[in-house]
């Protein structure tokens, strides 16, 4: 089944204690991408990656950090986080020739810093 | 830039009638646009895609939408109402080659009455 799946689904941490966030997908999209979910925000790019060893910030990318050494994988990092960055965050990919930018998405980590 | 500007935070109706929630974008280029679906608790689904073919767009579970340029406007629409269809509904605008940012709306939440 083709699929985009992160984990933790939900995640209680406190404020300072490093975390990883795992996202992965088994559709060979070079293109991926993370947002964060906020009450009447809608959903912010933090980081996108057009392909292995290639990212570059969203619109809010401060405090996050992100890597791409393969393919299907794309792993947000908290060095430090922080109240404010308790928020829904959800991970998606596309292919990167698809010219209608249709991206899919993953279930959706709950992330709550205390 | 681009950005899109969800008109109704609510919208109340009674199962079986119509459907309406309304989108207006902003875009410096011809922009792709979706609708997506966000059920309590669960991921994003794409309902439907405009990319610059048929101005009226038909997704799944009975959803269209049209492409008005000179409105610059893409309200999403249902005939008959049905309790399943009781979500949070996502206007996109994408535009930006290479970045391939999906510039959210900040979510029209449908209830739908018995």
């Amino acid at each position: 089944e083709a699929q985009v799946t992160q984990n933790p689904r939900y995640l209680i941490t406190v404020t300072g204690k490093k975390l990883t966030v795992t996202c992965s997908q088994n559709m060979n999209h070079e293109y991926m991408s993370w947002y964060r979910q906020d009450p009447g925000l809608g959903l912010r790019q933090i980081y996108y990656s057009m392909n292995v060893e290639v990212t570059d910030k969203g619109d809010v990318p401060e405090g996050y950090k992100v890597s791409r050494k393969e393919k299907r994988n794309f792993p947000l990092i908290l060095e430090s986080p922080s109240p404010n960055q308790t928020s829904l965050y959800f991970c998606a990919s596309s292919f990167r020739g698809e010219s209608s930018y249709e991206q899919y998405f993953g279930p959706g980590t709950r992330l709550t810093v205390t | 830039a681009q950005s899109v500007t969800q008109l109704d935070s609510h919208v109340s109706v009674s199962e079986g009638t119509p459907v309406l929630l309304r989108c207006n974008y902003s875009s410096s280029y011809s922009p792709s646009l979706f609708w997506y679906v966000q059920h309590p608790n669960k991921g994003l689904q794409l309902l439907l895609k405009y990319t610059s073919a048929a101005t009226l767009v038909k997704g799944i579970n009975g959803f269209e939408a049209e492409f008005k340029k000179s409105e610059t406007s893409f309200h999403l629409t249902k005939p008959s109402a049905h309790m399943s269809d009781a979500a949070e509904y996502f206007c996109v605008v994408s535009d930006r080659p290479g970045r391939r940012a999906l510039t959210f709306g900040s979510g029209t939440r449908l209830q739908v009455q018995p």
